[in-house]
């Protein structure tokens, strides 16, 4: 019964690279959030998609950054030439249902920290 | 008025005592006030959650405690173990997905 998975645990990037993170849902959950923390800091909301939809995009930055969830495999936040202030622990979280309104529980994974050098 | 404020930043308690986290928030509109635990190198656990229709709520050790009109919430510890040293952090939300958390507390528990 595995939680949340996210790879890779740590990531190393060149500025200018591109750097792509996955997540695999807990089993038979079809809602994911993607979050950025700073260190120090608390998680910052990014993106909640649903199975091949995004659901809402309101805390991801507009350019280098996109996510999906398709139909079959992980969800992939894909960021690219990436620049130093990209750094930070990447978390995703799963929810068998959507958490709007609801007491639906979210699941966080390990988190994917990236490092760009 | 998104932010929601915890403090402290770290607190140190013996072991047995009572652990206190505070957070106020600005937003009127937000209707759930979860808590996480983070250890490191792990992923946030939600702890305890409370909805503003209710003054306390308690689980095991953990008790929230909510003042809607102060706007303010907190999360007592009782009899401190050296387990629970890990970070917390308050959130809050208007539904539950978009949560706008703290900045965290660390916590450490003397044995």
């Amino acid at each position: 019964n595995a939680g949340v998975m996210q790879n890779p645990r740590h990531l190393v990037r060149r500025r200018g690279q591109e750097a792509r993170l996955r997540c695999s849902p807990v089993k038979g959950h079809s809602h994911v959030y993607w979050y950025r923390q700073l260190p120090e800091e608390g998680l910052k909301f990014m993106v909640y998609l649903q199975k091949e939809n995004i659901i809402d995009e309101s805390g991801m930055p507009k350019e280098r950054f996109s996510a999906e969830f398709p139909k079959e495999g992980p969800s992939i936040l894909r960021i690219q030439q990436v620049v130093r202030g990209d750094s930070a622990a990447y978390f995703c979280a799963s929810s068998p249902s959507s958490m709007i309104g609801g007491n639906t529980e979210a699941f966080f994974g390990q988190g994917t920290r990236l490092t760009v050098v | 008025q998104q932010q929601v404020k915890q403090s402290p930043q770290s607190l140190i308690v013996q072991k047995g005592g009572i652990s206190i986290i505070n957070c106020a928030y600005e937003n009127t509109a937000f209707d759930y006030f979860p808590w996480y635990q983070q250890f490191p190198g792990k992923g946030p656990a939600l702890l305890i959650a409370i909805r503003p229709d209710v003054s306390e709520k308690k689980e095991g050790r953990f008790t929230i405690s909510f003042n809607k009109s102060a706007k303010q919430f907190s999360l007592h510890i009782m009899d401190s173990q050296p387990g629970d040293s890990a970070t917390y952090f308050c959130a809050a939300s208007k539904g539950n997905y978009q949560l706008i958390w703290g900045a965290g507390t660390k916590l450490i528990i003397k044995p």
